[in-house]
């Protein structure tokens, strides 16, 4: 069974930075993409980037490229994000998702539960 | 980027009905597009992708149409745990986004 086990949630103070994790079982790790979503309170979702745990290379939205850094362990299977420089529009639940390729487009077929992020003072 | 444009963004229906929800992209997306459903407090599901197939394990009464730029939900005989949010996705072109969401509630 595919499973994104998320870390637990966050209350961090403005300007600091914060590392949430997603760590996956139940399949090959290393083939298939990891992205990363945002959602605000009560909003829709945001795409924050992926990346190939196979190779570590990584492509980023570009309003969130100098906000987020993603790395992942293959050792562990556990993909990470690094969220900088906090303010209060880093307030959200963050997921964390598995890249689905139909052979036509990307897709998302399993997500870890979401990790709420606080930033307040 | 390829905006998603949702409509309506809640509904009201009652158990046994039948809804549609609709997704306009700006630009043709060639029938790559998903449908996710989330309940409050949860992570999205898939439902649909490539506009039509159904993901595994989501039952018969949800269906998607559409080509285009038009795109739409269907979800027949509404049951009580159908009501929840709705959302669109791109699928075609990076970035991938997802449309604002329609909430279904009971009416």
């Amino acid at each position: 069974e595919v499973q994104l086990q998320q870390s637990g949630p966050e209350l961090q103070r403005p300007g600091a930075s914060v590392k949430l994790s997603c760590k996956a079982s139940g399949y090959t790790f290393t083939e298939y993409y990891m992205y990363w979503v945002k959602q605000r309170p009560k909003q829709s979702l945001e795409l924050i980037g992926r990346i190939d745990p196979e190779d570590g290379s990584t492509d980023y939205v570009e309003k969130f490229k100098n906000k987020a850094t993603l790395t992942a362990d293959t050792s562990s299977n556990t993909a990470y994000m690094q969220l900088s420089s906090l303010t209060s529009e880093d307030t959200a639940t963050y997921f964390c998702a598995r890249a689905y390729n139909s052979g036509y487009g990307w897709y998302f077929d399993y997500w870890g539960q979401g990790v709420m992020v606080t930033v307040s003072s | 980027d390829i905006q998603m444009t949702q409509s309506p963004a809640s509904l009201s229906a009652s158990l046994g009905e039948t809804v549609t929800i609709e997704c306009l992209a700006s630009e043709d997306i060639y029938d790559i597009l998903a449908w996710y459903q989330q309940k409050p407090g949860k992570s999205p599901q898939l439902l649909i992708y490539d506009a039509s197939s159904l993901h595994t394990g989501v039952p018969s009464r949800f269906s998607g149409s559409g080509s285009g730029t038009q795109y739409s939900l269907k979800i027949n005989s509404l049951q009580p745990e159908d009501f929840a949010s709705y959302y669109c996705q791109n699928g075609l072109s990076a970035p991938l986004t997802f449309g604002s969401g329609t909430k279904l509630e009971i009416k």
